[in-house]
């Protein structure tokens, strides 16, 4: 079964610092990757997705992120964080049903980031 | 262009009574994945509907039970609540014939007394 690896429960980083939050994930078939945001008290925002080309994909707010297949990995980086980023980032991997074409997301447990000034 | 719509945003209920909550999902699209997510967790999947059809579920007990409508929205039931069934339920809407990501709306708090 798909699964998705969120190392770290928690990333503190001063403003202005850079910040790489780890996502791994298991999958025996063709992915689709996402990282979502929360903000307190609100829903999840889409930051980036991968699904096929480049493996470099840029998303909002600065937010980067690579996707490795060798490593299975799809790591979110931002060269310079703001206080405003403190949220819940969430790395997700979509899985397809191979008979219906259905897809749903599998989430990670999250990475709280912490920016202070 | 209005997103995904989901009410209410809180509610309080107490154990073993039933809970229906909506969503509609953002315009253009048909699908519609309810999520749960416990505080400290990544929301898990229940379900997901398509043409008034529930499609896939997750691994959740049949106290779970969902609709959905003609105009796409859609309403997700929990019956028997039990204190666990606290959480945070997020609705997501998709376009079926397409790649595109889930939308999610801002979610429901259910808490249970």
């Amino acid at each position: 079964a798909q699964s998705v690896t969120q190392l770290d429960s928690q990333v503190p980083v001063f403003e202005e610092a850079p910040v790489e939050l780890r996502c791994n994930y298991s999958s025996s078939v063709s992915v689709y990757l996402f990282w979502y945001v929360q903000y307190p008290n609100q829903g999840l925002q889409l930051l980036l997705k991968y699904l096929s080309g480049s493996t470099l994909v840029k998303g909002i707010n600065g937010f980067e992120a690579e996707f490795n297949k060798s490593q299975t990995s799809f790591h979110l980086r931002k060269p310079s964080v703001h206080i405003s980023d403190t949220a819940e980032y969430f790395c997700a991997v979509s899985v397809k049903t191979l008979n219906t074409g259905f897809q749903k997301l599998v989430f990670g447990t999250g990475t709280r980031l912490l920016v202070s000034p | 262009d209005a997103g995904v719509t989901q009410s209410p945003t809180h509610l309080i209920k107490t154990r073993g009574q039933q809970v229906t909550l909506r969503c509609s999902p953002k315009s253009g699209h048909d699908t519609v994945s309810w999520y749960q997510q416990a505080l400290g967790q990544g929301p898990q999947f229940i379900f997901q509907y398509y043409e008034e059809e529930e499609r896939q579920r997750g691994n959740f007990p049949d106290r779970f039970s969902g609709h959905q409508f003609p105009n796409y929205s859609s309403e997700l039931n929990v019956n028997a609540l039990l204190l666990g069934d606290s959480a945070l339920y997020l609705c997501a809407s998709s376009a079926r014939q397409s790649n595109q990501p889930q939308h999610f709306g801002d979610g429901t708090r259910l808490s249970i007394l």
